[in-house]
């Protein structure tokens, strides 16, 4: 069974940092995965996405690699501002099956 | 605007009582997922469905049932058997077809349930 985990489980760190999440997935066997940002009390906002055979993804401030045969994914998130406050959750779709199985998710505090 | 809409956001459910959350997407999209999120834990998945008029259990199905009538709804029945439905319950939804390119999920703003 696929087990996903997001470490560190909680990060705080003061604007303008560049900072690195890190997710790890036990089984290579993937088609894709999502990065999402979740705000308290709210629903996932998807981040990026990154197919199975592709190295990595970006979006304005943020760049998400993937090593399959590793079983490791990062999000980096450069220049951290106190907007970026949030929960991130990595999840990992398989070849066989549309189901998403999800990290514990990393709680990130960017302090002014 | 194309989305998942939840409702309600919050509902309150008394003992005994089974209570339905609604699930509504206009995306076209074919697969549809239920999770629940427990404060502090990650997502576990309920029910999910990649067509109209199927469904498979998730994790965590114990106390829930689901329909697939249409193709835009998936509503969540949590029936009297849960005996913890206290938690935030999301929805979400993916494209057509497990190798097509649109495999994104997307997800609705959730429904925080409490037993009262």
């Amino acid at each position: 069974k696929q087990e996903v985990t997001q470490i560190p489980a909680a990060l705080s760190v003061p604007e303008g940092e560049n900072l690195v999440l890190n997710c790890s997935f036990t089984d290579s066997a993937i088609y894709n995965l999502q990065w999402f940002r979740q705000d308290p009390g709210k629903g996932l906002t998807s981040l990026l996405l990154i197919q199975s055979s592709q190295r990595e993804q970006t979006s304005g401030r943020l760049n998400a690699s993937l090593d399959k045969s590793s079983g490791r994914s990062t999000l980096y998130i450069a220049a951290s501002q106190p907007g970026d406050s949030a929960t991130y959750l990595c999840a990992v779709r398989p070849w066989a099956g549309n189901m998403l199985t999800f990290g514990g998710g990393t709680r990130l505090m960017v302090k002014p | 605007d194309g989305g998942i809409t939840q409702s309600p956001k919050y509902l309150f459910r008394k003992e005994g009582q089974n209570v339905t959350l609604s699930c509504e997407q206009n995306l076209n999209h074919d697969a549809m997922y239920w999770y629940r999120q427990d404060p502090g834990q990650g997502l576990r998945l309920i029910y999910y469905s990649q067509i109209v008029n199927d469904f498979q259990k998730g994790d965590i199905a114990e106390g829930y049932s689901v329909s697939r009538e249409k193709k835009e709804s998936f509503p969540l029945t949590v029936t009297s058997a849960q005996k913890n439905p206290t938690a935030f319950y999301l929805c979400a939804s993916s494209g057509p077809g497990q190798h097509s390119v649109n495999t994104e999920a997307f997800f609705g703003q959730g429904t925080r349930l409490t037993v009262v």
